[in-house]
């Protein structure tokens, strides 16, 4: 089957810890996103990544970085510069920078 | 002035009626428009896509575009309590690469 798999599905992080949030898909999509989503409130683009080694940061991109090696991964660090970042975090891949497919999300929590 | 305004909710409609969504945007060279549902504690999903000026129209689904007015909207017909759950505006602005979410607004269709 085709689609976007992120993991994990829940993810709870401690003060001053990093972690790495995974995105794979096998759509043999060319881009890549990554958006916040906080409750109640719209999606806010992280960084995104339109080909393999190269990406560019979104309206938010402060505390996090992301690497683009292979075309079916996208993963995003969320770095202990990250103040608030007790969130729902979406990735989704597009062709051509036109519809996007999203993955199923992971929720992140800091304790 | 946000780049993608859509109307505030929560909207609410009975079972059957027809629900009106609304999106206006800043971006006057924007050339793909997206709608998105998220139910809630789920990802978005696709829903429609429109290019052209006119109405685009999938089942119970009408996408109808403006570009002179900079609006785009969304009617769904005989509105069902499936329906209810949050939809997104997203377009394509002259940065091909990505595109602009609003903020959503939120439907119930009561029974």
């Amino acid at each position: 089957d085709g689609g976007i798999t992120q993991s994990p599905k829940y993810l709870f992080r401690k003060e001053g810890q990093n972690v790495t949030l995974s995105c794979e898909q096998n759509l043999n999509h060319d881009a890549m996103y990554w958006y916040r989503q906080d409750p109640g409130q719209g999606l806010r683009l992280i960084y995104y990544s339109q080909i393999v080694n190269d990406f560019q940061k979104g309206d938010i991109a402060e505390g996090y970085s992301v690497s683009r090696e292979k075309k079916e991964s996208f993963p995003l660090t969320v770095t202990s510069a990250q103040k608030n970042p007790t969130a729902f975090y979406l990735c989704a891949s597009s062709d051509a920078g036109n519809e996007q497919f999203f993955g199923p999300g992971t929720r992140l929590t800091v304790l | 002035q946000k780049e993608v305004e859509q109307n505030s909710g929560p909207l609410s409609v009975p079972e059957g009626a027809i629900a009106s969504l609304n999106c206006t945007y800043s971006d006057r060279g924007s050339q793909s428009f997206f709608w998105y549902r998220q139910y809630s504690g789920k990802s978005p999903e696709l829903i429609m896509s429109i290019y052209s000026n006119g109405d685009k129209e999938d089942g119970r689904f009408t996408a109808q575009l403006n570009k002179a007015s900079q609006y785009v909207s969304l009617l769904i017909r005989d509105s069902q309590p499936s329906d209810s759950a949050t939809y997104l505006c997203a377009v394509k602005g002259t940065n091909a690469g990505k595109s602009t979410f609003g903020d959503g607004t939120t439907l119930t269709v009561k029974p």
